[in-house]
């Protein structure tokens, strides 16, 4: 069955780092999403991408956070400059057509920020 | 912000009885829910959905119940097996055209055989 694949499964970084956390989509699918738990709290939405560009992204989602699809299988976020509360499970999800049926979550990136 | 809630935060069951797991949500603008499992160090997995303009959705052992009048949905799985113990997200859309989901806080299910 096809996958959603996201490298590493756990990172940690310093804060004030840089961090890019990887995902390779489902080859077919159109529609990329980021979603992170930080420990003990709900899964929350940060961005959905659609057509190389954002199409709706959360009030998490500030000007620290970045997306990008650099060729045709990866999906990026970039935190410009991690703080302490960015430690948290970042999981990237697609789907082949717009709408919340049919998303594949990914295994998750842990990110601790120390 | 608690639009989707689950006040159960662990639920522990018998195999082979039934096990129901609850959920709240206060955005009567929700139209569209959804059921994940996770296991640990994986991502959530779809497992049933129901539309608003539905009472109730059935897959196998798993059925959603969703009363609107009380902003209230459940789901039912009979009969409960101890692979089904994971951790159970509720999470709720706007519409099933948009992109967003917005979860609960899940349930830990542990189904004891």
């Amino acid at each position: 069955e096809p996958e959603v694949t996201q490298t590493p499964s756990h990172q940690v970084t310093q804060m004030g780092q840089e961090v890019i956390l990887r995902c390779v989509p489902i080859s077919n699918h159109l529609y990329f999403y980021w979603y992170r738990q930080i420990l003990g709290q709900k899964v929350e939405f940060l961005v959905s991408f659609y057509n190389n560009e954002i199409s709706e992204k959360s009030e998490i989602f500030d000007d620290q956070f970045s997306v990008e699809r650099p060729d045709g299988s990866n999906f990026t976020l970039k935190i410009r400059s991690t703080k302490l509360e960015d430690s948290a499970m970042y999981f990237c999800a697609s789907s082949l057509t717009t709408g919340v049926y049919g998303y594949t979550f990914g295994s998750g990136t842990r990110l601790t920020v120390v | 912000d608690q639009q989707v809630k689950q006040n159960s935060p662990s639920l522990s069951v018998q195999e082979g009885r039934i096990s129901i797991l609850n959920c709240d949500y206060t955005n009567s603008m929700f139209d569209y829910f959804l059921w994940y499992k996770k296991y640990p160090a994986e991502g959530p997995t779809f497992l049933i959905s129901i539309s608003s303009i539905k009472d109730k959705n059935e897959d196998g052992r798993f059925t959603v119940f969703l009363n609107k009048s009380a902003k209230h949905l459940s789901l039912h799985i009979v009969p409960s097996q101890p692979g089904d113990s994971a951790v159970y997200f509720c999470a709720a859309s706007l519409n099933n055209a948009g992109n967003m989901l917005t979860f609960g806080g899940g349930t830990r299910l542990m189904v004891k055989p």
